[in-house]
């Protein structure tokens, strides 16, 4: 089974719209992590948001947070007022246990993009 | 200065030759990572290290070997390259004490 899922291949948005990228998790472990990342069409990959399973309150960090809802294993990232530099490729991924734990599991990616 | 960087950038490669990708880190992280990436698969873990006398296989380390030469270097080497590894390589860095992976350009491999 899929541990990390995001269900949406691409995503067309208006400029200056907001921006919800979905990701559903499956795990079994009390505590973990999850992560988005950015991936321009020029390659890198870009850390944007980090949501741990034992935080109360959604994480924000400027324009991205995560809509993070622990009973339904979701951890959407929304940008408010998109641009047309947020086109991106979108990756959600997860670290199962806690910081000592190595691994980080991937979604297959949303790409996103911006119209003018 | 990019605090991980990769070489080389792009290479061409011929099925069967050998080539090494090389990962460098100014981050003083003990933690370093190999991932590739395929269309629609995401990235895909090859090989780990947590320091220079640890060094663990990931996900998909078959066709793959890796050398840990100092804390800030990584390679990581296809002793025979087939067209199945064309990918785009990504080296990444942790430390212990945060939660998000710093990654390298990426290197994209072609194996014709």
């Amino acid at each position: 089974a899929q541990k990390i899922t995001q269900t949406q291949p691409g995503m067309f948005v208006q400029e200056k719209e907001a921006v919800t990228l979905d990701c559903t998790y499956d795990t079994s472990d009390q505590s973990y992590g999850l992560f988005w990342y950015k991936q321009p069409s020029s390659g890198e990959m870009i850390f944007l948001i980090y949501q741990g399973s034992y935080d109360e309150q959604n994480a924000t960090e400027g324009r991205y947070s995560l809509n993070f809802q622990k009973a339904r294993k979701s951890a959407n990232l929304v940008i408010s007022a998109s641009q047309l530099g947020d086109s991106a490729m979108y990756f959600c991924a997860m670290r199962e246990g806690g910081n000592s734990n190595y691994q980080l599991i991937w979604g297959a990616g949303t790409k996103l993009i911006i119209k003018p | 200065d990019a605090d991980v960087t990769q070489t080389p950038r792009n290479r061409i490669t011929k099925t069967g030759k050998r080539i090494m990708l090389e990962c460098s880190q100014t981050k003083g992280h003990d933690r370093m990572y190999w991932y590739r990436q395929d269309p629609g698969l995401g990235l895909r873990l090859i090989y780990y290290s947590f320091d220079v006398k640890d060094i663990n296989k990931g996900e998909i380390s078959d066709g793959y070997s890796v050398s840990r030469q100092a804390q800030a270097k990584f390679s990581l080497s296809l002793e025979s390259a087939i067209p199945n590894q064309t990918a785009l390589y990504f080296c990444a860095t942790s430390d212990v004490e945060e939660a998000e992976q710093f990654f390298g350009p990426g290197t994209r491999l072609t194996v014709l």
